[in-house]
C-alpha cells in the first residue's frame, strides 16, 4: 500500500465559503498533482506541482490554487465554493522521471451546499 | 483533443469466462497509457503501463496505434477481478505529467 494520505475525509460547506484539503506525499516523491472526480466521472486533472512550483494546469478557475511544501505535504484551496464544486477530491504524487508513476491517496470527498 | 473513451459503463460476466473491457484514445502524439483499478473501499492503484508490456493479475492490453485503442483483457475472470477500471492517457501537451482518465468501467464477476 503507498503511503500517499489527504485529511480532512468528509468536509462540508455552504456555497462562498472557502476550503483547504491537504495531501502528504509519498516518502521521496518531487511531484504532487490533484484531481477532481464527480460522481460518475473519472478523475479530472487540476494541476500539478513540481519541486514546489505549479507544472502544469486543467482547465481550472483561478479560485483553484495549490501549494507544495517541503518534506512531501501540500494543499488544495479553493475560494468562492459553487454547487457543482461538490465532488472526491485525489492527490496523487510520483518521482518524476521517464517510468514516473502516480500514486493516488484516499481522496477527500467535499459537498457544497 | 486529448480523450479518453470507455465506451461500457458496466460489464457483467460469469467467473471463468473473458473479460475486455474497452478504451479508445485521441491524442497527436506517441501516448503512453494506462489501467487503474478501483477495488471497493480502496484507492485508485496503477493496474498496468503499456510500455511495461507485463501482464498483472492474469491481465493485459496492448496498444493498437492503427485503431486508437488500449484495450484490457483477461482470458478468465475471478470474483475477484470485480472492480472499477479506469483507462489513463499521459498527457504531455501541456507541462508536467498529467494524467487523462476515461469515465470507467465497473467490471462485475458472478460465480
Amino acid at each position: 500500500e503507498t503511503g500517499v494520505t489527504q485529511s480532512p475525509t468528509h468536509l462540508i460547506k455552504t456555497r462562498g465559503q472557502q476550503v483547504t484539503l491537504r495531501c502528504s506525499s509519498q516518502s521521496g516523491h518531487n511531484t504532487v498533482s490533484w484531481y477532481q472526480q464527480a460522481l460518475g466521472q473519472g478523475p479530472q486533472f487540476i494541476f500539478q506541482y513540481y519541486r514546489e512550483e505549479e507544472n502544469g494546469r486543467g482547465n481550472f478557475p483561478p479560485r483553484f490554487s495549490g501549494l507544495q511544501f517541503p518534506k512531501y505535504s501540500s494543499e488544495l484551496n479553493v475560494n468562492a465554493l459553487e454547487l457543482d464544486d461538490s465532488a472526491l477530491y485525489l492527490c496523487a504524487s510520483s518521482l518524476r522521471g521517464p517510468s514516473e508513476t502516480q500514486y493516488f491517496g484516499p481522496g477527500t470527498r467535499l459537498l457544497v451546499l | 483533443a486529448q480523450r479518453v473513451t470507455q465506451p461500457e459503463k458496466l460489464l457483467s460476466v460469469f467467473k471463468g469466462a473473458p473479460v475486455e473491457l474497452k478504451c479508445n484514445y485521441s491524442y497527436s502524439g506517441s501516448p503512453e497509457l494506462f489501467w487503474y483499478v478501483q477495488y471497493s473501499r480502496q484507492r485508485l492503484q496503477l493496474l498496468l503501463r503499456h510500455i511495461s508490456r507485463e501482464s498483472i493479475k492474469g491481465f493485459t492490453a496492448d496498444l493498437n496505434k492503427g485503431e486508437t485503442s488500449f484495450h484490457l483483457k483477461k482470458p478468465f475472470a475471478q470474483e475477484e477481478d470485480s472492480a472499477m477500471y479506469y483507462c489513463a492517457l499521459k498527457n504531455d501537451n501541456q507541462a508536467g505529467t498529467a494524467l487523462i482518465f476515461g469515465k470507467g468501467t465497473t467490471l462485475s464477476v458472478s460465480s
